[in-house]
């Protein structure tokens, strides 16, 4: 079975600022990807950035980019030039061939402060 | 535009009765999921669809059904068996085939009195 763990509940970070969110998760699987979502207060989900596990280059979108990090696991997002519309809820997710599903991580809730 | 639609997006239900919440998409997505929300647990699977007339159970199915009638559109259906309803949910489509982005609809605030 998929897991994906967010250990950080709740973080803030002040405007123009860089701050990373942490993620892991555990697969028997070889192929795999991973995202992360945001969920603003509007509550509309909002695809960050997609990493494809046999990409050993991690991806990055914008201030977005990722720390992919395969043999341990670690999946995390680091936002640079924090924006004020960057807070948000941020969902780590994983998915497989095999299960056919996102498996969601219990979140991180960034608020980005003047 | 294309997107995904929910209605409504309040829902109130008195105990012991079912309650259908709609879920449209005009992306030509074969595939649809329902997630639900709840506060501290992300989002859990309910049901998911790959193609019309085909579905599956997802992590938390009891309490549940679905249907899958038409390409863009896979309602849900919260009976009265289901404990606890009171929930934010969430529908989402995406393209069929592994790791694909999953666009997500406005979502439903279902509250059970």
């Amino acid at each position: 079975a998929q897991t994906v763990t967010q250990s950080q509940p709740e973080m803030s970070v002040q405007e123009a600022e860089t701050v990373t969110l942490s993620c892991t998760y555990d697969t028997s699987e070889s192929n795999y990807y991973l995202f992360w979502y945001k969920q603003p207060p509007s509550r509309q989900m909002i695809l960050v950035i997609r990493q494809e596990a046999y990409k050993q280059q991690n991806a990055t979108e914008n201030r977005f980019s990722v720390n992919f990090q395969k043999a341990a696991k670690s999946f995390s997002l680091k936002i640079s030039d924090s924006q004020l519309g960057d807070t948000a809820m941020y969902f780590c997710a994983s998915y497989t061939g095999t299960a056919s599903k996102l498996t969601f991580g219990t979140g991180t809730r960034l608020q980005v402060t003047l | 535009d294309g997107g995904i639609t929910q209605s409504p997006k309040y829902l109130f239900r008195k105990e012991g009765q079912n309650v259908t919440l709609s879920c449209e998409q005009n992306l030509n997505h074969d595939a649809m999921y329902w997630y639900r929300q709840d506060p501290g647990q992300g989002l859990r699977l309910i049901y998911y669809s790959q193609i019309v007339n085909d579905f599956q159970k997802g992590d938390i199915a009891e309490g549940y059904s679905v249907s899958r009638e038409k390409k863009e559109s896979f309602p849900l259906t919260v009976t009265s068996t289901q404990k606890n309803p009171t929930a934010f949910y969430l529908c989402a489509s995406s393209i069929a085939g592994g790791g694909r982005e999953q666009f997500f609809g406005p979502g439903t605030r279902l509250t059970v009195l």
